[in-house]
Parts: structure tokens; sequence; C-alpha cells
């Protein structure tokens, strides 16, 4: 079992739509937790941090419940240019003292006029 | 500008041809990580480097050396490649190993004939 797991997808989204991503983690370990965005063939970006407080950023939710290790990412009134994959990405300190990163496999957004 | 350069961005090459893939930053970023992205798996750490001098394996170490001499640069070796190395290639840096924004260079896609 991935250490951090999502569903691949693909979503296919009318515009307008609204739309939930899910992301798990096993290690109980883990400390930070984000969402980042990879167009086709392009490098990582990121869209938000998460916590357990829940953020916002325009019409993206994202939140955190560490009790069931579990992530999520919601986008609202969906656009065509939100068209990407969505990585699930988990710090944690790994056994020899130092922070590994962890990535989800992705979940791929398409997004429909 | 703030960025994270990798060289080259695409590389053609044949089992067992020592190469170096070059990987610098610009923002004096203490973090950084090599990782490698293939269909399905997502990213998957290599090596990361949490200052100079410090370095230590990710999930995928195998076949892979790193080093850290200078803060700016973090070049990723493959002393003998083999045709399972075929993959993209990420380099990333942060200030920090956690809680803080990874900045990504652009990838490089290498092929191992």
């Amino acid at each position: 079992r991935k250490e951090v797991e999502q569903d691949p997808g693909p979503f296919n989204v009318p515009e307008g739509a609204t739309v939930a991503f899910n992301c798990t983690y096993s290690n109980s370990a883990s400390q930070s937790f984000f969402w980042y965005r990879q167009d086709c063939r392009k490098e990582p970006k990121l869209l938000m941090s998460v916590y357990s407080s829940g953020n916002e950023d325009g019409r993206f939710t994202a939140q955190l419940n560490r009790a069931s290790q579990y992530i999520s990412l919601l986008i609202r009134d969906s656009k065509l240019s939100d068209s990407a994959t969505y990585l699930c990405v988990v710090n944690r300190e790994a056994d020899t003292g130092g922070f590994k990163t962890i990535f989800g496999a992705g979940t791929r957004l398409f997004v429909k006029a | 500008e703030a960025q994270v350069t990798q060289n080259p961005r695409y590389l053609i090459t044949v089992t067992g041809k020592k190469l170096t893939v070059t990987c610098s930053q610009n923002m004096n970023h203490e973090y950084m990580s090599w990782y490698r992205q293939d269909p399905g798996l997502g990213l998957r750490q290599i090596y990361y480097s949490m200052n100079v001098e410090v370095t230590d394996k990710g999930d995928v170490p195998e076949g892979y050396k790193v080093s850290r001499k200078e803060k700016r640069n973090f070049p990723l070796i493959l002393e003998s490649p083999s045709p399972n190395q075929t993959s993209l290639y990420f380099c990333a840096s942060s200030f920090g190993a956690v809680h803080t924004e990874a900045f990504f260079g652009q990838g490089t896609r290498l092929t191992v004939v």
C-alpha cells in the first residue's frame, strides 16, 4: 500500500461544477500537508498548504483531518483552466533524522466547456 | 528571478555511460531534493539534502548518487545508467524541510537505451 493514496481519476466535469478530491496518508507522524498542481509534462507548483483548521483560497478549499489521516481539496465553479493533475503531498521525519517528502500519484481533472 | 534550473532538459544516452544532471537554485534554500516521475507512480524522492554536505536517501536511491558541496547546487549522478532509469526527473528546493513551499525545476526527460 502506498504511503499517500489518491484516486487517480480522471474526473470529467463541466465548467461551473464543484469537484472534490480526497487523499489518505498512512504515517501518523506526517507533519505538513500540501496540494500541488501539475500541468501536462510541466513541473509541479504549489496550490495551497493544508491545515487542520481548514483553509480557503478563492474557489479552492483544503481540509485536513489528522484523526482519519485524510486530506481533501474542493474546487468550486470549475474553470477550463483548472484542468490539470492535483498532487497530494506530505512531509514527515525520516528514520535517519532528516525529512522526507512523499507525493501521491495524483488525480487527473478534465473540465469541459 | 527566483528559480530552480536543471540541465539538460532532454537527454538520450546508452546503458552504462555515466551522466550528471545539474540543478541550481538562486533562492538560498537549504533543502533540495531529486525526484523521478513515472506513469501511475507519481513523484518518488530519490535523494534529498538538508544543507551543505548533508544528504540522505529518499525512497528510490538505488543507482543514483548526489553531492551538495555548495548550497546552490545539487547534481544528480548516474554512474552506470540502465533502461529502468528512463524517466522524468525533477529537482526541487525549499527554505526548510517542512511547512514550506517547494520550487521545482522544469524537469529533465532522460531516456536510457
